[in-house]
């Protein structure tokens, strides 16, 4: 699989409900971030967490890393229909500023 | 709130022919990036730059394809000879050294859409 892998690829879920999306990636990293994209425009930074870091929360977002099992994954708590966006992480390898995105997940939140 | 900023929005150009894509990065930042993303899929790494100087390329930033930093302001990605495949939206981006976490979150313009026909 590609560095910064998301799944699912898509997720339609109503409002008011939470949505979870999951990362994972292949090297050893000095952090994780998540990024949010509306459709066609530039990226958005969510969320960064270190490698020595297990769980962060800012407002409604809650990011879980695992370095053990090379993941990471992001809770939308509440979700409203303005969160519908796609959501990338990016990964930082060590020692590089080489920041790789993944795939992304398609959320809609549907009113 | 400071911002990135990209011109031209929107790019048509003939295959075989050289369009240069500019960026203005905020003004205090020292790290520049490119990354393009087609048909709003995978955000792709192309190239990252560091006290004028290339830091880090990916396979994608192939001799075709070359940055510079002209001036204080400006930040370009130039390709030299299109193909159809660079159809694309390019992203750039920029950020601080990493010196706590504020520094190192990507701030990314508003993108150039580059169609070769």
């Amino acid at each position: 699989s590609q560095q910064g892998e998301e799944d699912p690829q898509a997720l339609s879920i109503q409002e008011g409900e939470n949505a979870t999306m999951n990362c994972s990636y292949k090297t050893s990293i000095n952090n994780l971030q998540w990024y949010r994209q509306n459709s066609g425009r530039g990226l958005v930074h969510l969320i960064l967490i270190r490698s020595n870091e297990r769980e962060k929360h800012s407002g409604r977002l809650r990011v879980t890393l695992d370095t053990s099992k090379k993941s990471s994954s992001l809770l939308i708590t509440a979700s409203r229909a303005a969160d519908t966006a796609s959501y990338f992480c990016a990964t930082e390898a060590s020692g590089t500023y080489k920041y790789i995105f993944g795939t992304g997940t398609r959320l809609k939140v549907l009113a | 709130e400071p911002e990135v900023t990209q011109t031209p929005s929107h790019q048509v150009t003939q295959m075989g022919q050289e369009v240069i894509l500019r960026c203005v990065p905020i003004s205090n930042h020292l790290y520049f990036y490119w990354y393009r993303q087609i048909l709003g899929q995978k955000v792709e790494f192309l190239v990252s730059f560091y006290n004028n100087e290339i830091s880090e390329k990916s396979e994608i930033f192939d001799d075709q394809f070359s940055v510079e930093r002209p001036d204080g302001s400006n930040f370009t990605l130039k390709i030299r000879s299109t193909k159809l495949e660079d159809s694309a939206m390019y992203f750039c981006a920029s950020n601080l050294p990493p010196s706590g976490e504020e520094n190192e979150k990507l701030f990314f313009g508003s993108g150039t859409q580059l169609s070769v026909l």
